[in-house]
């Protein structure tokens, strides 16, 4: 079970877009459309923006985006903000049914 | 609204015993699968375990299998952890999290593990 593959940093200025990428194995994000993303802000509890690659739960912004291409997943934010800068977590489930995160990306708005 | 509450956390001395509680509100709890999902200080977040809507399926991290085991009472709208023979690389915060079984859609604000002597 080795996490996720994710860059360890991105970043952007305001009103640019972003992706981080996901990458996985044919047991996890290339096995299902089940890949999710979660934001977290420093000291806060994660919040859920995307699931199953590219739906996003009521009261999302539209500016994030998900698309997956084989064993990898991504996450799109447009139109970038300084509320936007901080971490971003990926997880798929996998052929075993279990849950993989990403090592996560700290994204920083410049 | 949808509400979880995780208490139970502390510091525990290596090789101790602990269990962690999670008391849902604000919906369906039998009707949901629930995962557990840590943070080690300044780390990122790596998923524990997860049990099906009724508690027959479960499924745990390889790091975890063996110790830790998770329960629910769908009477008790709560969910459990418990964590036998704690290790240091244990420390950390740990959530609860509504499913399905693919994702956790929320999470409570976590209680702090320390295992240390």
């Amino acid at each position: 079970q080795s996490a996720l593959a994710q860059p360890a940093s991105v970043s952007g200025s305001p009103g640019q877009s972003v992706i981080i990428s996901c990458t996985g194995s044919s047991s996890d994000i290339g096995g299902y459309d089940f890949v999710s993303w979660y934001q977290q802000h420093p000291g806060k509890v994660p919040k859920f923006i995307i699931y199953d690659v590219n739906s996003r739960p009521s009261g999302v912004s539209d500016r994030f985006s998900g698309s997956k291409s084989g064993n990898t997943a991504s996450l799109t934010i447009s139109g970038l903000q300084p509320e936007d800068e901080a971490d971003y977590y990926c997880i798929s489930y996998t052929t075993d049914n279990t849950v993989i995160f990403g090592g996560g990306t700290k994204l920083t708005v410049l | 609204q949808v509400q979880l509450v995780e208490s139970g956390g502390g510091v525990v001395p290596p090789g101790k015993s602990l269990t962690l509680s999670c008391a849902a509100s604000g919906f369906s709890f039998g009707s949901h699968a629930m995962h557990w999902i840590r943070q080690a200080p300044g780390k990122g977040l790596e998923w524990v375990t997860l049990i099906s809507y009724d508690g027959r399926k479960k499924s745990y991290a390889d790091s975890v299998r063996g110790r830790l085991s998770i329960t629910r009472d769908n009477s008790k709208n709560t969910l459990y952890l418990q964590m036998n023979g704690l290790r240091p690389e244990d420390t950390g915060v740990y959530y609860c999290g509504r499913g399905p079984e693919r994702y956790f859609d929320y999470l409570g604000h976590g209680t702090l593990l320390t295992v240390s002597s």
